[in-house]
């Protein structure tokens, strides 16, 4: 069964350095996107992508962050300048047709720690 | 704006016997997509069960059935015959039709299964 999949699994990067996560969706959805979880906390949407620019963005997602469809199968999230408040999990999510079911896939995440 | 709130952090159960995980939501729409995910703790959060408001037919997957009441905006999630491979921890999920495609999501709900 095709998954979502992202890499790395765990980033440790240092406070102000510049971090790019990285997904690759389901091969054939048109809908991407980007949730975190901070330890302990619920899941926060991000932002959605969509004909290759961002549909939706939350207020968490300022001009630190951006994203990215480099080729037709890659999906990246880039934090331009890390900060402590920053480390959390985050999750790529793609849905094939949000007018046929709405369902939205996700990723096994990525464990981002700012130090 | 839509919230969804889960008002039990923890819940546990015995092997084989059945648990209800409470959810409620708010929201002023009237077409919208509810889910229940399940993050293992592995952390890959999966779909366990898909609700459309516009259906009254409760939804039924296996071992899983909702009991979604629109007017109270209440959508439980009702484990069966529980495993001890259904430990985990349990989000209630809300998603628009119109505009938005984020998916809402309340605080999580840690299931325990007592062999």
């Amino acid at each position: 069964e095709p998954e979502v999949t992202q890499t790395p699994s765990h980033q440790v990067t240092q406070m102000g350095q510049e971090v790019i996560l990285r997904c690759v969706p389901i091969s054939n959805h048109l809908y991407f996107y980007w949730y975190r979880q901070i330890l302990g906390q619920k899941v926060e949407f991000l932002v959605s992508f969509y004909n290759n620019e961002i549909s939706e963005k939350s207020e968490i997602f300022d001009d630190q962050f951006s994203v990215e469809r480099p080729d037709g199968s890659n999906f990246t999230l880039k934090i331009r300048s890390t900060k402590l408040e920053d480390s959390a999990m985050y999750f790529c999510a793609s849905s094939e047709n949000l007018a046929v079911t709405y369902e939205q896939y996700f990723g096994p995440g990525t464990r981002l720690t700012v130090t | 704006a839509q919230t969804v709130t889960q008002s039990q952090p923890e819940m546990s159960v015995q092997e084989a016997e059945t648990v209800t995980l409470s959810c409620t939501y708010d929201t002023s729409e009237s077409d919208y997509y509810l889910f229940w995910y399940k993050q293992p703790p592995s952390r890959q959060m999966i779909l366990v069960i898909r609700q459309e408001a516009y259906k009254q037919q409760n939804a039924t997957e296996n071992r899983f059935s909702v009991n979604f009441q629109k007017a109270a905006k209440s959508f439980s999630l009702k484990i069966s015959d529980s495993q001890l491979g259904d430990a985990a921890m349990y989000f209630c999920a809300y998603i628009s039709i119109q505009g938005a495609q984020k998916l809402v999501f309340g605080q999580g709900t840690r299931l325990t299964i007592n062999p």
